[in-house]
């Protein structure tokens, strides 16, 4: 079965402080992995996404996520957090395999940010 | 430009009733997706449409479940007879290309948040 895990459900972080929130795929075929950011009553803004080449993704907001095959790990980073960063964020996987749902989005649970000031 | 809209925003029913939820994807793209956000669930994918092509439901936890999309473009999600678990933000999603983009990002509507009572 796919799936996509974010290990913690809460992160917090002093403004200014680097900040990682972390997520581990199990996906068949070469997955595409994506990081998305939901504000209180808002529907899911997209960051960034790896799809291949380097396995270090910029993406908006300052955030940049690193891909790792070999631990299957996609986490999110931020070399200075902001208190405007607090929200919801989401890791999600396509499934790369031929056949399969075309881009049907994988989701974990969800990571809370908080940055305090 | 203009993203996916959603409507209602909000949509109060009693266990039961017919609901309609409707999206508007982003001009020219072609594929869209429903998803579903609840509390114990998570973020679960519904359904997919692709084009004419016929659509992909494998996601719909029941038969009250229904969607479709007229002319390519708006898309209406029926739940019929709903019931207390059907309470959750129905997100509806939209990517630019078809059957070549797997890796094209999904873009997001605001969602609708049915509460059934």
């Amino acid at each position: 079965a796919q799936s996509v895990a974010q290990p913690e459900d809460q992160v917090n972080v002093a403004e200014g402080n680097p900040l990682t929130v972390k997520c581990t795929y199990s996906v068949s075929g070469n997955p595409y992995l994506f990081w998305y950011v939901q504000y209180p009553n808002r529907g899911l803004q997209f960051l960034l996404k790896y799809i291949t080449g380097d396995n270090l993704v910029k993406g908006s907001y300052g955030f940049e996520a690193e891909f790792n095959k070999s631990q299957t790990s996609f986490h999110l980073k931020k070399p200075s957090a902001l208190v405007s960063d607090s929200a919801l964020y989401f890791c999600a996987a396509t499934d790369g395999r031929r056949g399969s749902t075309l881009g049907r989005l994988y989701f974990g649970r969800g990571t809370q940010l908080t940055v305090w000031p | 430009g203009a993203g996916v809209s959603q409507s209602p925003s909000n949509k109060v029913t009693e266990k039961g009733k017919d609901v309609e939820l409707r999206c508007d994807p982003i001009s020219g793209h072609t594929a869209l997706y429903w998803y579903r956000q609840s509390l114990g669930q998570g973020l679960e994918f519904l359904i997919y449409f692709q084009g004419n092509s016929a659509p992909d439901k494998s996601g719909l936890p029941s038969d009250r479940f229904s969607a479709e999309r007229t002319g390519g473009s708006v898309s209406t999600l029926t739940i019929q007879r709903t019931q207390q678990e059907d309470s959750a933000v129905y997100l509806c999603a939209s990517r630019l290309k078809g059957l070549a983009g797997r890796t094209d990002t999904q873009y997001f509507g605001p969602g609708t948040r049915l509460t059934v009572l």
